[in-house]
């Protein structure tokens, strides 16, 4: 069992919808956590951090619920350039010091 | 400031040869990073290093080795490389221990091993 999971998808969604994905993870010790956008063949890039109290930047919206141990991003009024994997990571403990470890990625398709 | 740079981009292989593969970080991070990312498996991490002169295993070690002589610089070798290790290789670094810092990646190198 991954530590870190995610719906693979794809979501497949028309311009202007909204849009949610969730990320579970199994260690409770764990510390932060992030989004990341991942464009074909590029690398992966920050979209956020996500915060105990809940997080918007413009379109979009993480939340985190550590009694239950998940993440969410929201993205409102989807764009075709939207079109990309998600990447949920958490910072998890280990040896002192906290690893970033990845779940899979969710695909998004934005048609028109 | 050219962030995570990573030499070469693309490398075919025949079963067996060896390479070496550079990541460099010109912002003074102490944390890097090699994950690979293979389709349906997301990143995986292979080895980290936590400062110059150290290293450790991540979640998929076997049959590589790295070595961070200087800090900007993060090395990862393949001895002898077999077709399962025909992945995309990221090199990411992160500038403290603090949970709350992000990572920065390069560019990616494809790598294909016949």
């Amino acid at each position: 069992r991954k530590e870190v999971e995610q719906d693979p998808g794809p979501f497949n969604v028309p311009e202007g919808a909204t849009v949610a994905f969730n990320c579970t993870y199994s260690n409770s010790a764990s510390q932060s956590f992030f989004w990341y956008r991942q464009d074909c063949r590029k690398e992966p890039k920050l979209l956020m951090s996500v915060y105990s109290s809940g997080n918007e930047d413009g379109r979009f919206t993480a939340q985190l619920n550590r009694a239950s141990q998940y993440i969410s991003l929201l993205i409102r009024d989807s764009k075709l350039s939207d079109s990309a994997t998600y990447l949920c990571v958490v910072n998890q403990p280990s040896g002192g010091s906290y690893i970033p470890t990845f779940g899979r990625g969710t695909s998004l398709i934005v048609h028109p | 400031n050219a962030g995570v740079t990573q030499t070469p981009k693309f490398r075919v292989l025949k079963t067996g040869q060896s390479m070496t593969l550079l990541c460099a970080q010109d912002m003074n991070h102490e944390y890097m990073y090699w994950y690979r990312q293979d389709p349906g498996m997301g990143l995986r991490l292979i080895h980290y290093s936590v400062g110059e002169g150290t290293t450790a295993k991540g979640e998929v070690p076997d049959g590589y080795n790295v070595s961070r002589l200087k800090k900007q610089n993060f090395l990862l070798g393949l001895e002898s490389a077999a077709p399962s290790q025909t992945s995309v290789y990221f090199c990411a670094s992160k500038s403290s221990v603090s949970s709350t810092d992000t990572q920065y990646f390069g560019p990616g190198t494809r790598l294909t091993v016949l």
